[in-house]
């Protein structure tokens, strides 16, 4: 069974930085491309980033580029996400999510991020 | 980027009803790389259907996907009380992005 496990969410000020974590087990982490997707209170859905199987291909949504970096550790299973510089339009719930050719099918449960003073 | 707009924004149906749900493409999309996902209160998203037109694993029947190019549309047959929920479609191109959801309500 695939599970993907978040960790590293929490309250930080505005300007501040803090590193999500997401556990991954059950499947082939090492050839899957993953993503970080993001939920606002009461919003949608909004992709933040992306990185593929070697960490050849990152690819990071507008809204977060310059200020976030994901990375991934395929020996330990585990994805990142590093976030700077962040603002209160980052507080969301983040989901670690894997990506395959079908389209995002596989969701963690999501780490909630806060960012206020 | 390629922005996809979901109508309507919400939907009020009673169970045993049909659903018809629409995604709006800002440009053609590929079929192969549209997608509807399913989030219930308080839950993960799920994938519902993938290439458009094929249902995930898991998913029942009464769930299905059409449309190309700039159009695509999710229908449900008849309404369980556990369809009701937000739906998204997304691309998943070299940007992913995603709708910003359709409200299925009980009428």
């Amino acid at each position: 069974e695939v599970q993907l496990v978040e960790s590293g969410g929490g309250l930080v000020r505005p300007g501040g930085s803090l590193r999500l974590s997401c556990a991954a087990s059950g499947f082939n982490f090492s050839i899957s491309s993953m993503n970080w997707v993001r939920q606002a209170p009461g919003k949608g859905l909004e992709w933040v980033s992306s990185i593929s199987s070697r960490s050849t291909y990152l690819n990071y949504a507008d809204s977060v580029k310059g200020r976030f970096t994901i990375s991934r550790d395929n020996a330990e299973n585990s994805l990142y996400l590093l976030m700077n510089s962040l603002s209160a339009e980052d507080t969301a719930v983040y989901y670690c999510v894997r990506d395959t050719w079908r389209g995002f099918d596989s969701w963690g449960q999501g780490a909630l991020v806060s960012v206020s003073s | 980027e390629i922005v996809l707009t979901q109508s309507p924004g919400t939907l009020s149906l009673s169970p045993g009803e049909r659903a018809t749900l629409s995604c709006r493409a800002s440009q053609s999309v590929g079929r192969t790389y549209v997608a509807w996902y399913l989030q219930r209160p308080g839950q993960s998203p799920r994938l519902l259907i993938y290439g458009a037109s094929n249902r995930a694993t898991g998913i029942p029947d009464r769930f299905s996907g059409s449309g190309s190019g700039t159009d695509f549309t999710l229908t449900i047959s008849s309404l369980e009380p556990e369809d009701f929920a937000v739906y998204y479609c997304q691309q998943f191109g070299s940007s992913p992005t995603f709708g910003q959801g359709t409200k299925l309500e009980i009428k």
